[in-house]
């Protein structure tokens, strides 16, 4: 059973539109981590979440971490072509350990 | 800084032979860490090293894989005896707090 369930696992949207993808767990954790990776490249971290709640933005995207710190959103608005991507979620479990979600692999049209 | 660094990027090799990658972290990260990714999968956590100290190996690690940090600087995985399931993106990453810098992975192909 993955610890945490991200969906959906695959998007393909036309240039302009907005998008959500989740990530779910039945476990709580002090934080979680989204990451988006590129093929052929190791993950690179977009933004750590760590208050029940708590809502970040970067620029056109926007993360939120539910209020029992189970599960979390990323929201992209008006995507564009270079947001294509895989993106992950992660969160760690015990020290130094970490577990990453299987990722949604987000295409973007022109 | 120029990151973290892994060596080599693309390695074959036949089934049965012994493989050895290696990672850089970045300067002054006592914490460095090696993942395990597969098509379609996130990466799966394989261990974990604060400065030369082995803290947590995932039992994903058979006895086959091996993984030092001798000088609490660079570290090595070493695989044995390849196997084609052994096929993967090994990935290196990096961290002196929470935030973790990673490399861009040495893959595996097992022939």
């Amino acid at each position: 059973t993955q610890l945490l369930e991200q969906s959906p696992q695959f998007l393909s949207i036309q240039e302009g539109e907005n998008l959500t993808v989740y990530c779910n767990s039945s476990s709580v954790f002090s934080s979680l981590q989204w990451y988006r990776q590129e093929p052929g490249e190791g993950p690179v971290l977009l933004v750590t979440v760590v208050t029940g709640g708590e809502v970040k933005k970067l620029k056109r995207l926007t993360f939120q971490f539910g209020d029992a710190r189970k599960d979390s959103s990323l929201h992209i608005t008006a995507a564009q072509p270079g947001d294509t991507g895989l993106y992950l979620c992660a969160a760690d479990t015990n020290a130094g350990k970490s577990t990453f979600g299987d990722g949604t692999t987000l295409t973007v049209k022109p | 800084d120029t990151g973290v660094s892994q060596n080599p990027r693309h390695k074959i090799t036949k089934r049965g032979q012994n493989v050895t990658f290696r990672c850089d972290p970045i300067s002054e990260h006592n914490r460095l860490y090696w993942y395990r990714q597969t098509l379609g999968q996130g990466p799966e956590f394989l261990t974990y090293f604060q400065n030369e100290a082995q803290l947590e190996k995932s039992r994903l690690l058979s006895d086959r894989f091996s993984a030092e940090r001798p000088k609490g600087s660079f570290s090595t995985l070493e695989i044995q005896r390849t196997e084609q399931g052994d096929s993967a993106m090994y990935l290196c990453a990096s961290s002196y707090g929470t935030v973790r810098y990673f490399g861009p992975g040495t893959r595996l192909t097992v022939t």
